[in-house]
């Protein structure tokens, strides 16, 4: 079956640098869910997007914007990165927003030097 | 509004039996439970929407309590592949999807 797909798996960038992390969502997934995890720390929501509007926003810093594009793929920029921002982030998929099963990607590691 | 679990750990013989509990002081509209391996994504096990239903499948059932607003999972006869870090997402808001995950509860499985 197919499952969330994160690109890409690991990134290293310097301080003050941007980067992009995507996520392409399981096949007629309509909703794309972004969660930030340090280490020994459990996932953090930042946004989520249904039918490519924002639907909810979390602890996401202003530094940080994501989208979500007509084929329902979606991607987290995040600019003038800081050392906390090294961290796993997640994407997950569901059909449809609310009580729906959450199928997570296998995550991009982020590593800010 | 994070959602409290307990234990923080738990280690376990093969074949035995372990209960995990998330309470949260705020009324739940659902409660997602994950197994994540290190360095792994989070597992999805199951959800479980208010209304106090159980649900289960294989040796990995699970409980919601409306009234007292916890969720319990109970691993039966574990398996060294349960070994991981637990964790519930609980909804506070229904049309959401958005989880306020607890800080997780360590099961190890020992042969």
């Amino acid at each position: 079956a197919a499952g969330v797909i994160q690109s890409p798996r690991h990134l290293i960038k310097e301080k003050r640098e941007t980067a992009t992390l995507k996520c392409y969502p399981i096949p007629r997934h309509d909703t794309v869910y972004w969660y930030q995890q340090g280490p020994g720390q459990d996932p953090q929501f930042l946004i989520s997007f249904y039918e490519k509007m924002q639907s909810d926003k979390g602890s996401i810093p202003d530094r940080f914007s994501a989208q979500q594009f007509s084929d329902y793929h979606s991607e987290l920029n995040m600019s003038s990165l800081e050392l906390g921002d090294s961290a796993l982030y997640f994407c997950a998929s569901s059909l449809g927003r609310g009580a729906y099963e959450q199928y997570f990607g296998p995550g991009t590691r982020l590593t800010v030097t | 509004q994070q959602p409290v679990q307990s234990p923080q750990a738990v280690i376990l013989r093969e074949g035995e039996d372990a209960v995990i509990n998330c309470s949260s002081s705020k009324a739940l509209y659902s409660v997602h439970w994950y197994r994540q391996k290190h360095g792994e994504a989070p597992v999805f096990l199951m959800i479980l929407l208010k209304g106090g239903e159980q649900k289960g499948h294989d040796k990995i059932s699970a409980s919601f309590n409306e009234k007292k607003q916890q969720s319990s999972l109970y691993l039966t006869a574990s398996q060294l592949s349960y070994s991981g870090t637990y964790f519930c997402g609980t909804e506070y808001s229904s049309n959401t999807g958005k989880l306020i995950f607890g800080q997780g509860t360590t099961l190890q499985v020992k042969p």
